[in-house]
Parts: C-alpha cells; sequence; structure tokens
C-alpha cells in the first residue's frame, strides 16, 4: 500500500494527558498537510510542511499543539494537557509540490483522538 | 476570505438515478482548483474529482461530472446512475495557496 497512513488509528486519552501522533506520506510527495475533522463537519486546515520546513500555522493550532516533520519525510503532531474539546478526527494528507496553488491533496484514514 | 458553502445537508437518491449536490465558494484568487471529495463512514477521504477553475469545459470522472459556473462561483457534482456504493458524505473543497478550505458536507443516501 503507498497510500497516505497514519498512526494510531484511535486514541483515548484523559484530560491534561499528551498525544503524539504519526503520519507517513506518500513517498514522493513534499507537502504534508494536517487537518482537524469534528463531527458532522468539513475538515479544518492546521498546518503543512513543504519537505522539513512548516510553512503555516493556523490559528486553530493553539500552543499546546506542535507538528514536526524533521527528515522531511514522516510527521507528528503532539498535543499537550489534552482538553475535551480536542476530542476530533485528526486527518494527514499529502501533495506532489510543482505547483502548491493547484496541488491535489490525498488523505491517510486518520487519528480518532477521544479525551476524556 | 475564503468560503464554501454546501446548502444540502442531506440527499437521498434512487439507485440507477440521477442526483446533484451543490457548492458555492467564494475566493478573491483568479486561478484556484475546485474538488470534491467523498467520505464514506468510517473510511478515509477519497479524492472524486477535481476542476481547474481557468478551464472552461467541465470535468468529468466516468459517473461523476461537475457544472462549474466561474462567474456564479458555483461547482455542482452529478452523480448519475446511482450505485449502493456512493452512499457517503461529499465535501466540496477550493485551493487556497496551498491548503484546503472544505464546505460542511452532503450525506448522501443511496436507496435500493
Amino acid at each position: 500500500d503507498t497510500g497516505v497512513s497514519q498512526n494510531p488509528r484511535h486514541k483515548i486519552t484523559k484530560r491534561g494527558q499528551n498525544v503524539t501522533f504519526r503520519c507517513d506520506p506518500i513517498s514522493e510527495h513534499n507537502r504534508l498537510y494536517w487537518y482537524r475533522q469534528t463531527l458532522g463537519q468539513g475538515p479544518e486546515f492546521l498546518t503543512y510542511f513543504q519537505n522539513e520546513a512548516q510553512l503555516e500555522k493556523s490559528r486553530l493550532l493553539s500552543d499546546r499543539f506542535s507538528a514536526e516533520r524533521p527528515k522531511g519525510s514522516f510527521s507528528t503532531l503532539e498535543i499537550q494537557r489534552t482538553e475535551q474539546g480536542d476530542s476530533a478526527m485528526y486527518l494527514c494528507a499529502s501533495s506532489l509540490d510543482y505547483r502548491a496553488e493547484t496541488d491535489t491533496q490525498y488523505f491517510g484514514p486518520g487519528t480518532r483522538l477521544t479525551v476524556l | 476570505a475564503q468560503t464554501v458553502t454546501q446548502s444540502q445537508p442531506e440527499m437521498s437518491v434512487q439507485e440507477a438515478e440521477t442526483v446533484t449536490l451543490s457548492c458555492t465558494y467564494d475566493t478573491s484568487e483568479s486561478d484556484y482548483y475546485l474538488f470534491w471529495y467523498k467520505q464514506p463512514p468510517s473510511r478515509q477521504m477519497i479524492l472524486v474529482i477535481r476542476q481547474e477553475a481557468y478551464k472552461q469545459q467541465n470535468a468529468t470522472e466516468n459517473r461523476f461530472s461537475v457544472n462549474f459556473q466561474k462567474a456564479a462561483k458555483s461547482f455542482s457534482l452529478k452523480i448519475s446512475d446511482s450505485q449502493l456504493g456512493d452512499a457517503a458524505m461529499y465535501f466540496c473543497a477550493v485551493n487556497q495557496g496551498g491548503k484546503l478550505i472544505f464546505g460542511q458536507g452532503t450525506e448522501l443516501s443511496v436507496k435500493p
């Protein structure tokens, strides 16, 4: 399978704990995106990377959130001191970088986070 | 700011018939792409079709086609010969500086 993969698929945690999610993009893709999707809503952009550089962060990404892509391959999204409002599906997508504005993003299966 | 609006939270279609899902958007960009994604229950989002804004011709992918009206900023999806496997949430999206702005989705059910 050469698609976007995400781990874990499900995560249940208690409020105040830290969690980390991983995304492995399609191998030749230079761009990697993180989105958050709450029940019944469309995905909302969080941040994206061009290789290892984080180029943009949404204001939705509070100081408790941090994302990395250290070697320009896989990426991690960490949430510190989780809150119940962080409960959502976290989606990762990747794309080629021939022209960012017109690029097609391919999505992973997502990580569903439940904060108790 | 760009916005995407899907005014139909739910739609229903009989198997083998045709259904159209609506989407309007707002953008200040002159060149952009529009997308329809499908998200089956508990499954990942997959690309259905994409449209380049500078192209007059409407995109088509097998049973899926779009009606793109640039002046009206309208981008509807037509599904012909609907199948049970088409049942899913459908999201319209516009590409803004690399990131996607999504609508709230339309839940499509297909009746046998």
